[in-house]
């Protein structure tokens, strides 16, 4: 069964440092990856997602993210954060393999600090 | 771009009682819809999966009888929970995904509901 990753349940960063957040995955054919944000009390947002081609995949609000097949990796970067970027971030991970199911990591949250 | 529709955002309802909650995709056609609950602090955890017309699928755990899914149309899924108790309180998602170019999951934005 696939599962997701994310090691650091909380980051905190300081507004205009880089920002990296971690995701592992297990999946057992060729994956879809998809990093979402959520607000407190809001639903899912896309920032970026990836089925297939370029391994460097960009995103909203300007991150991205890299699929490196080799570490079952998905993470996902911005250069330059910004205090609006404090939310928490999730990883998911699904596929055809497995009724294109979605499954998320634990969550991720963003600290910004000024 | 898509979009999925969620209402209501927040229910209150006595314990016993029975709420629904509608998802709709207004910009394309959710061949499969995809339910969700997320307790406080946590992540997202699959409830079921439906395909327009055909029975939900459950995930282990989770009580058929408790949580009813309709996905009537290619545009309208619903999860009514039913005798509703204050374990029941918590968020539910729902996601929508279509054939192409809507393969990717637009998710709703979420019903809130607390039961007391």
């Amino acid at each position: 069964a696939q599962s997701v990753t994310q090691p650091d349940i909380h980051i905190t960063v300081s507004e205009g440092a880089s920002l990296e957040l971690r995701c592992n995955y297990s999946y057992g054919a060729t994956p879809y990856l998809f990093w979402y944000v959520q607000s407190p009390g809001q639903g899912l947002q896309l920032l970026l997602k990836y089925f297939s081609g370029d391994t460097l995949v960009q995103g909203i609000k300007g991150f991205e993210a890299e699929f490196k097949r080799s570490q079952s990796s998905f993470n996902l970067r911005k250069p330059s954060v910004h205090w609006s970027d404090a939310a928490e971030y999730f990883c998911a991970v699904g596929g055809r393999d497995d009724g294109n199911k979605l499954v998320f990591g634990a969550g991720t949250i963003l600290r910004v600090k000024s | 771009g898509a979009v999925v529709s969620q209402h209501p955002s927040r229910v209150i309802c006595k314990s016993g009682t029975s709420v629904k909650i509608e998802c709709r995709s207004l910009d394309f056609q959710a061949t499969t819809m995809f339910w969700y609950r997320q307790f406080p602090k946590q992540s997202l955890m699959l409830m079921a999966t439906s395909n327009e017309g055909s029975k939900a699928t459950y995930e282990q755990g989770v009580e058929k009888d408790k949580f009813l899914i309709n996905h009537a149309s290619l545009t309208l899924s619903t999860l009514t929970v039913t005798s509703a108790h204050p374990e029941d309180s918590s968020f539910y998602i729902c996601s929508a995904r279509g054939v192409w170019p809507y393969y990717g999951y637009t998710f709703g934005s979420g019903t809130r509901l607390t039961v007391v």
